[in-house]
């Protein structure tokens, strides 16, 4: 099993500000990579698939970056409703896994 | 617009079982893998299980054996058996779409059912 290691557990941070959120995979991925938003109380949202490409509708303030085993999520400039906590989940291998989660909080 | 809506969660004794349904709209639904994710409470993400729109199926080590997934291409239904229900398998269950035929991610999450395993 893959296992993804996110990091930081908790990021502080300032609207405004730039947030960058690590994803390292216990083997290569390659770029079979996803991040995902999650609010408290709602079901996750696709933000980024296949490592850099943004979903449907997704703000360009949101970036995505890495392969191989070392991926780098990107929120230029945070906007109030970016607060939330953030996933990685990879598709490389059977099972599917996901990483543990970074909070992003003021 | 596509949507997903989750049915049969419940209360449920250590040992029980449970049907879990999602009935998908808005989308053809035969021509997309689906997946099952759970989240425990106050926890992360935990991915279940997947079926491809032809019917392969995949699941997690620790349901393995224990939950099988389904699909009825005809009623744009999604199913989650789950037997031998344990205490750890307590949480929202989502189903969700796959943005294409097979990759293994997930575009459209339905809003969840809960399940809750105790005596």
């Amino acid at each position: 099993e893959i296992v993804l290691t996110q990091s930081p557990a908790t990021l502080s941070v300032s609207p405004g500000e730039r947030a960058t959120l690590s994803c390292r995979a216990s083997q290569s991925v390659k770029n079979y990579l996803a991040w995902y938003q999650q609010k408290p109380g709602q079901a996750p949202r696709l933000l980024i698939y296949d490592a850099s490409n943004r979903a449907t509708g997704i703000p360009a303030r949101f970036s995505g970056s890495g392969s191989g085993t070392d991926f780098t999520l990107t929120i230029s400039s945070l906007e109030p409703e970016d607060f939330a906590v953030y996933y990685c989940q990879q598709r490389y291998s059977w099972p599917l896994t996901f990483g543990g989660g970074t909070k992003v909080e003021i | 617009e596509v949507q997903l809506l989750e049915s049969g969660g419940g209360l449920v004794q250590p040992g029980g079982s449970l049907r879990l349904s999602c009935a998908a709209s808005g989308f053809t639904f035969s021509n997309y893998a689906m997946s099952w994710v759970r989240q425990a409470p106050g926890k992360g993400l935990e991915w279940v299980s997947a079926i491809s729109g032809s019917g392969g199926t995949y699941y997690a080590d620790s349901v393995k054996g224990r939950f099988t997934i389904s699909r009825d291409n005809s009623k744009n239904t999604l199913y989650l058996q789950m037997n031998s229900l344990r205490a750890e398998d307590t949480a929202l269950y989502y189903c969700a779409k796959d943005p294409t035929k097979s990759d293994y991610y997930m575009d459209v999450w339905g809003k969840g059912t809960t399940v809750t395993v105790s005596s």
